[in-house]
């Protein structure tokens, strides 16, 4: 149990192009999910924590007109990256909890973004 | 600020046991977490510590002591498969997971 999708697994785009990413929980209904950023060999940087039905709560430095967030249902949040750019270009990962106070997230796979 | 200590990288032969070592200092605490992360690959969990002491599991051991802002990830028996990054966590007072940089552990035959 607790399986988290993304989709897509890895997308490359052109730079200034917009590309959506999706996070699904497949078996448990996620009231908060979060959204992280990795670039190579360094930690998982939180970008924004989004509860269902509510606008997202975004971490210092992150552009929410850029990186837009959408928590529409209890099992999918979804991500987009508007205007990418070369420097967004990063492997990003989704996770989810039942519970705001719940003590484990249930990671995605994760999404690879290219942006040329 | 909140800060997350952990070695860079560790290399260990296969077979023998390793502890990965980690400091926190959060604001608030709910608990510290260990998870693997293979390369390319989302993180998975390893193991939770709110109380002080020693868990075990199988092969895996993860210790906590809240008053000296420390834990240690134990890795038994060392396969190959073990080669990963391993990412220390603690959860602050509003439930949010603050990350370490990660230990790449490298084990060799």
């Amino acid at each position: 149990g607790a399986v988290v999708s993304q989709h897509p697994s890895w997308v490359i785009c052109k730079s200034g192009t917009s590309v959506k990413i999706e996070c699904r929980s497949l078996d448990f209904q996620a009231t908060t999910m979060f959204w992280y950023r990795q670039f190579p060999k360094q930690s998982l940087m939180l970008m924004a924590t989004s509860n269902e039905g509510s606008k997202a709560t975004y971490e210092q430095g992150v552009e929410k007109d850029k990186f837009l967030i959408n928590h529409a249902s209890l099992t999918l949040s979804t991500l987009t990256v508007t205007s990418a750019h070369p420097e967004d270009s990063s492997f990003y990962i989704c996770s989810a909890t039942q519970d705001k106070q719940a003590y484990e997230q249930y990671f995605g796979p994760g999404t690879r973004l290219t942006v040329t | 600020g909140q800060n997350i200590d952990q070695p860079t990288e560790m290399t260990a032969t296969e077979g023998a046991i390793v502890q990965i070592n980690c400091t926190y200092q959060t604001s608030g605490f709910n608990g510290l977490f260990w998870y693997q992360q293979h390369a390319g690959e989302a993180p998975t969990f390893l193991s939770y510590n709110v109380l002080d002491g020693l868990e075990e599991k199988g092969r895996f051991s993860s210790f906590l002591s809240r008053s000296k802002g420390y834990s240690y990830l134990l890795l038994k028996e060392l396969q190959m498969k073990d080669s990963a990054s391993y990412l220390c966590a603690s959860m602050d007072s509003n439930y949010q997971l603050i990350w370490g940089a990660g230990t790449k552990l490298i084990i060799k035959p």
